[in-house]
């Protein structure tokens, strides 16, 4: 199957600062990637809906200017969270789907652990 | 927008029975439904999907089905083993991609 990568896997922040978080499709061309977050032993909610070459579509409840998303081509999507709070910290988790292959089978990337201390 | 139920919240079963979980989703839109096994602090990997078109599907010891009259559907696991114990997720989306998930089964395999 298609290979979506995150980066980085873990990371420890201190609060206050911003850490962002890169999803690149490998393998293929991905117009729409999704940002889910997860907290512990909770269902992944998604956050928002990422889209090359113009602005992200955020879920309700989720704040715009805290994550900030940039979709700059067809194979990176990344995340921002600015200001990082300790409730911020969190397994954050994008994912895709091969746009040549219509609504099929979304790929996952590894996740990030964001720890803010 | 989409809203999906998903029970139980945990399940054990002895090795070798089966396991059953369920869903239901409130958008008649939906038309695409994955079902996810993650292990503690992995990301989630599919193991079967349905499509809207489709009323029942299987791939050796797992089986989804899908009654689209009445927006639920079903995850089959029979002969279970202990690598099958894991949190698993159903899923449904639109047209547009969007997964939403539900809050997840915890199953737990003893030999």
């Amino acid at each position: 199957g298609a290979v979506v990568s995150q980066h980085p896997s873990r990371v420890i922040c201190k609060s206050g600062t911003s850490v962002k978080i890169e999803c690149r499709s490998l393998d293929f061309q991905a117009t729409t990637m999704f940002w889910y977050r997860q907290f512990p032993k909770q269902s992944l909610m998604l956050m928002a809906t990422s889209n090359e070459g113009s602005k992200a579509t955020y879920e309700q409840g989720v704040e715009k200017d805290k994550f900030l998303i940039n979709h700059a081509s067809l194979t990176l999507s990344t995340l921002t969270v600015t200001s990082a709070h300790p409730e911020d910290s969190s397994f954050y988790i994008c994912s895709a789907r091969d746009i040549g292959q219509g609504n099929t089978e979304a790929f996952f990337g590894q996740g990030t652990r964001l720890t803010v201390v | 927008g989409e809203n999906v139920e998903q029970h139980p919240s945990t399940l054990s079963v002895q090795e070798g029975d089966s396991a059953v979980i369920k869903c239901t989703y409130s958008d008649s839109a939906s038309n695409y439904f994955p079902w996810y096994k993650q292990e503690l602090g992995k990301r989630p990997q599919l193991i079967i999907d349905i499509r809207s078109n489709v009323g029942e599907k299987k791939d050796q010891r797992i089986a989804v089905t899908l009654n689209k009259t009445a927006k639920h559907f079903s995850l089959h696991i029979t002969e279970t083993q202990p690598e099958d114990s894991a949190v698993y997720f159903c899923a449904a989306t639109d047209s547009w991609g969007k997964l939403q998930f539900g809050a997840g089964t915890q199953v737990v395999v003893t030999p």
